[in-house]
């Protein structure tokens, strides 16, 4: 199957940094990614999609100059949080999609746990 | 923005009984995807729904694309103190491959 690789698995860091969260599509090339964020108990939410070799589109309300994305490669796309503060804090999932045959399924990542101090 | 209804919001039921679950939007989505997810882990796939009226089983799972192209819902048969997790529904728009998901449905398995 598809798999999806995020790194770090979680993430503390002090207020007023920037945090780089990776996501790797291990098996398959992924020429889309989706980056969502997960409060405590509540659904995704998808904060951007992206796109490999051009820019990502965010959904409203998602502040792009704050959540710098990054697609470079078929199999990597990077996810910075500028400047973080601790309503940062969250868990971020990535996932893959673009897989040949299904093209309309997502493979999520196992997540990424910021939490800002 | 769409929004998915996604009931119920929470089950703790007995283990063995059966298990269902459904989602309902006012829009028509083209595609149905159901994930489950454990604490601290990313949405991993069940079932993913192509058509309006298909059924589609994984093991103990079924889930159902609606005619109406509307609704799906996801049964589990003779729970298992494993399946207990939080379970969403996803859908996506024609044309597009964003997923829309529903708020989730917390499962509690009593063994």
């Amino acid at each position: 199957g598809a798999v999806v690789s995020q790194h770090p698995s979680w993430v503390i860091c002090k207020s007023g940094t920037s945090v780089k969260i990776e996501c790797r599509s291990l098996d398959f090339q992924a020429t889309t990614m989706f980056w969502y964020r997960q409060f405590p108990k509540q659904s995704l939410m998808l904060m951007a999609t992206s796109n490999e070799g051009s820019k990502a589109t965010y959904e409203q309300g998602v502040e792009k100059d704050k959540f710098l994305i990054n697609h470079a490669s078929l199999t990597l796309s990077t996810l910075t949080v500028t400047s973080a503060h601790p309503e940062d804090s969250s868990f971020y999932i990535c996932s893959a999609g673009g897989l040949a045959g299904s093209y309309n399924e997502q493979f999520f990542g196992p997540g990424t746990r910021l939490t800002v101090l | 923005g769409q929004q998915l209804n996604q009931s119920p919001q929470s089950m703790f039921i007995q283990e063995g009984e059966d298990v269902s679950m459904n989602c309902t939007s006012s829009s028509i989505f083209n595609t149905w995807l159901w994930y489950k997810q454990e604490p601290g882990e990313g949405p991993v796939l069940l079932i993913a729904l192509y058509k309006a009226g298909e059924l589609t089983s994984n093991g103990r799972l079924t889930a159902q694309f609606g005619i109406t192209r509307k609704d799906s819902f996801l049964n589990i048969s003779a729970s298992i103190p494993s399946d207990v997790g939080i379970y969403f529904c996803a859908g996506q728009l024609s044309g597009g491959n964003k997923l829309v998901f529903g708020a989730g449905t917390i499962l509690r398995v009593k063994s």
